[in-house]
């Protein structure tokens, strides 16, 4: 059956360093999301991107965060200057149609800011 | 803006029936999903409803009042795998439903 990639599954880092966490979304899907969740909290919708550009962001997905679909296959977050408070499990997830109200998430990246 | 309202936790037996509820604020409603998410897991999709009623999926079934901004996820014959956190979820129709907005969760306690 085919699933959400993600890479790595837990990335360490310094506060102010740039970090990159790629996902290869289910191949026929066209929609892609990142979510993060803080540990024992919801799970927060940070973008989505379809036709490589972004459809819809939130509040948290500011100026330091960006998304990019490199090639046919992976998509990328980049965080450019991490801060202690972006430690949180992040989440992308893909979906076939715009209209499919199933969205499939990946395993997850544990990124931790010190 | 969108809230959602879901109880923290819910206590049950197995093999019992058990009921999660949400409340929802949206100003352009499109759908309400319901995800399930174990511990350091990803979360699953269960279930969805875009118009009122009852969707039945095996031991899932998810109902949804539009009128009441209200919907419940049932889980019958209740397993100790369905230990989990339970989360309602929205889709935004105000920005093409690209945005999905989840409540904070429903931790699930199945005993024996």
């Amino acid at each position: 059956e085919p699933e959400v990639t993600q890479t790595p599954s837990h990335q360490v880092t310094q506060m102010g360093q740039e970090v990159i966490l790629r996902c290869v979304p289910i191949s026929n899907h066209l929609y892609f999301y990142w979510y993060r969740q803080i540990l024992g909290q919801k799970v927060e919708f940070l973008v989505s991107f379809y036709n490589n550009e972004i459809s819809e962001k939130s509040e948290i997905f500011d100026d330091q965060f960006s998304v990019e679909r490199p090639d046919g296959s992976n998509f990328t977050l980049k965080i450019r200057s991490t801060k202690l408070e972006d430690s949180a499990m992040y989440f992308c997830a893909s979906s076939e149609q715009r209209d499919s109200y199933e969205q499939y998430f990946g395993p997850g990246t544990r990124l931790t800011v010190t | 803006g969108q809230s959602l309202e879901q109880p923290s936790e819910v206590t049950a037996v197995e093999g019992a029936i058990v009921q999660i509820n949400c409340t929802y604020q949206t100003s352009g409603f499109y759908g309400l999903s319901w995800y399930q998410q174990h511990d350091g897991g990803a979360p699953t999709f269960l279930s969805y409803n875009a118009l009122d009623g009852l969707e039945e999926t095996g031991r899932f079934s998810s109902f949804l009042s539009r009128s009441d901004s209200y919907g419940y996820l049932l889980l019958q014959e209740l397993q100790m795998k369905d230990s989990a956190s339970y989360f309602c979820a929205v889709r935004d129709l105000n920005t093409g439903g690209f945005k999905t907005i989840f409540g904070a969760g429903t931790r699930l306690f199945v005993k024996a």
